[in-house]
């Protein structure tokens, strides 16, 4: 079955520079790709995907990009800012009925 | 949040006590998903439903734990007996009509002592 690997587990940054999450996953029918951002005592809140059609995806100070033939996709997030400390999960779908398959979290922390 | 609300929000039961926990969409959709979340096992897929149909329960983990949807506006997800392993945060999540987009609920927290 479907298998998403996301590194890494814990990252730590200085507020203003760049956060870089990676994930790969096993089963080259996926064709959907969302990143979830988790607050404590909250649940994932979804920030932005990707489909298999599209090589990047820019929001803001948010950005997503899949390489498909090697299986993997990343977040980066530019500008870091203390309230983008979070835990973020990536995931992968194949699109039969929307299962998602979860990579394992990253914690994020923003240092001021 | 806003388009799912789970009740209870907290929920402490002694083992071999009836779970119920409830679900119930306040924004259109097509499929609803139930989630478990541990620090060892990560965010799990239980089961989901498509138009109130169950589709795929490959994730329920045994026959303790049952889910229904009797209409498109709610579902509970029960465990019986529970056990002190069931502990976990478990969500409900939404997919609106034939969007990929999954949109979750703020989570029940069960603590089986």
């Amino acid at each position: 079955g479907e298998n998403v690997e996301q590194h890494p587990s814990t990252l730590s940054v200085q507020e203003g520079d760049s956060a870089v999450i990676k994930c790969t996953y096993s089963d080259s029918a996926s064709n959907y790709f969302p990143w979830y951002k988790q607050e404590l005592g909250k649940g994932p809140q979804l920030i932005i995907d990707i489909r298999s059609n599209v090589g990047e995806k820019k929001d803001q100070r948010i950005a997503v990009t899949l390489n498909k033939t090697a299986k993997h996709f990343s977040l980066h997030i530019t500008e870091t800012q203390p309230e983008d400390s979070a835990v973020y999960f990536c995931a992968a779908s194949n699109n039969q009925g929307g299962k998602l398959i979860f990579g394992q979290g990253t914690e994020l922390s923003v240092k001021p | 949040d806003a388009g799912v609300i789970q009740s209870p929000r907290h929920e402490v039961t002694e083992m071999g006590q009836e779970v119920t926990l409830r679900c119930k969409p306040i924004s259109g959709h097509n499929s609803l998903f139930w989630y478990r979340q541990t620090m060892m096992r990560g965010l799990e897929l239980l089961i989901y439903f498509n138009n109130n149909v169950p589709i795929d329960d490959s994730g329920m983990p045994e026959d303790r734990f049952s889910a229904k949807m009797p209409n498109a506006s709610f579902s509970t997800l029960k465990i019986q007996p529970s056990e002190p392993r069931d502990s976990a945060v478990y969500f409900c999540a939404i997919k609106p009509g034939e969007s990929d987009e999954q949109y979750f609920g703020p989570g029940t927290r069960l603590t089986v002592t």
